[in-house]
């Protein structure tokens, strides 16, 4: 069954600080694989986006994340993290029978110190 | 373009009760879903719709847990009865242009006393 782990419960950096969020995945062909941020009473937006190709992928608010197929990861990443991007950051895969049915992880709380 | 609204945004209710949670996608979105998120965890889909047809449901505990799309546009999911482990945001996302963005509401917070 595909699942989807996020080992970070919680990661305190400071502001200006680099920033990445693990995440690896169970899954039995090449995965769609997506981030999602969820700011406190808000739903969740997406980030970036994975189907094939080039195995960076930029997305907004200026994040980037990497699909390593041999370490079934896709990081998230961001060189300089601003005291806005504290949230919720949840990494997702489609379901291999229905891609567009997403496989939550349980998220990671990121904490931003000025 | 406005995004999908939620309603309620809160709900407290005691077990046993029942309650209701609605859903306007994106117009124009065909696929709509509803996800159930507990403290602490992702959310998880009780339910995708493609219009109003029924596309996934095996999540949903249809004992208690039953959501409509009856006109293809706006949802219902509804509770009855509801039991303390409901508590819970239930998140409301329809399916954009974009392949396999899912643009999500603000959610509704319903706790269970």
């Amino acid at each position: 069954a595909q699942s989807v782990t996020q080992p970070d419960i919680h990661i305190t950096v400071s502001e200006g600080a680099s920033l990445e969020l693990r995440c690896n995945y169970s899954y039995g062909a090449t995965p769609y694989l997506f981030w999602y941020v969820q700011s406190p009473g808000q739903g969740l937006q997406l980030l970036l986006k994975y189907f094939s190709g080039d195995t960076l992928v930029q997305g907004i608010k200026g994040f980037e994340a990497e699909f390593k197929r041999s370490q079934s990861s896709f990081n998230l990443r961001k060189p300089s993290v601003h005291w806005s991007d504290a949230a919720e950051y949840f990494c997702a895969v489609g379901a291999l029978y229905n891609t567009d049915k997403l496989i939550f992880g349980t998220g990671t709380r990121l904490q931003v110190f000025p | 373009e406005a995004g999908v609204a939620q309603s309620p945004r809160y709900k407290i209710i005691e077990k046993r009760q029942s309650v209701a949670f609605w859903c306007n996608p994106i117009s124009g979105h065909a696929t709509l879903y509803w996800y159930q998120q507990i403290l602490g965890q992702g959310p998880k889909l009780l339910i995708q719709f493609q219009n109003n047809g029924v596309v996934d449901d095996s999540q949903l505990p249809k004992d208690r847990f039953s959501a409509e799309r009856l006109k293809g546009v706006d949802s219902t999911l509804k509770i009855q009865p509801a039991k303390l482990e409901d508590s819970a945001v239930y998140l409301c996302a329809s399916l954009g242009s974009s392949y396999n963005e899912q643009f999500f509401g603000p959610g509704t917070r319903l706790t269970v006393l």
